[in-house]
């Protein structure tokens, strides 16, 4: 089944970096969205974006989305310990009713 | 904190046991997707039901059933469990079905033994 992937894995950085994680897919979407799960409790909505965006921003949040190369990036700018989760890509597929998540990147932040 | 509860929080049962889990979804949302996610994997679609009834499944055996009812809550029932079957299962409610931003619950972990 189709689903998004998510990279890097992982990825640690020192509070106040920046931390950029990217999602790619392999067919033409509808919408994307980006989700955030602290350490095994439920997940929570960031953004989404429409195919007919490219950049949107959220508070410390800048999701990209390049349908041309069927990908998109999350960026956290000036990260703190709280931003310290799991974070997934969701690619929304024409006509498909569910949400696909791949493995998703830990991001680690260090005090 | 979203408005969708989850009951219990957590569970152990035995293996070849039945288990019934349960979501209140968000007030106002008629669509309810239920999701497993097993440790260190992103979560996985069982089903969702919009106004009563199914409106999708993933690739889940048919011993993992569910129900909505009237007031959008919802069940998810897995019979004859089997060790694979740990994980945290995850309910999300929505506005509508199809796409859109999902509300997800704190889950319930389960643990099969």
């Amino acid at each position: 089944s189709q689903q998004g992937e998510e990279d890097p894995q992982a990825l640690s950085i020192q509070e106040g970096e920046n931390a950029t994680m990217n999602c790619s897919y392999k067919t033409s979407i509808n919408n994307l969205q980006w989700y955030r799960q602290n350490s095994g409790r439920g997940l929570v909505h960031l953004i989404l974006i429409r195919s007919n965006e490219r950049e949107k921003h959220s508070g410390r949040l800048r999701v990209t989305l390049d349908t041309s190369k069927k990908s998109s990036s999350l960026l956290i700018t000036a990260s703190r310990a709280a931003d310290t989760a799991s974070y997934f890509c969701a690619p929304g597929w024409w006509g498909d009713y569910k949400l696909s998540f791949g493995a998703g990147t830990t991001v680690t932040v260090r005090a | 904190e979203t408005g969708v509860t989850q009951s219990p929080t957590h569970l152990i049962k035995t293996r070849g046991q039945q288990v019934t889990l349960r979501c209140s979804s968000q007030s106002g949302h008629n669509t309810v997707s239920w999701y497993q996610q097993a440790l260190g994997q992103g979560p996985q679609f069982i089903f969702q039901y919009y106004r009563e009834e199914e409106n999708g499944r993933g690739n889940f055996p048919p011993r993992f059933s569910g129900l909505q009812f009237p007031n959008y809550s919802s069940e998810l029932n897995v019979n004859a469990l089997e060790l694979d079957d740990s994980a945290l299962y995850l309910c999300a409610s929505s506005l509508e079905a199809g796409q859109g931003e999902a509300f997800f619950g704190q889950g319930t972990r389960l643990t099969v033994v």
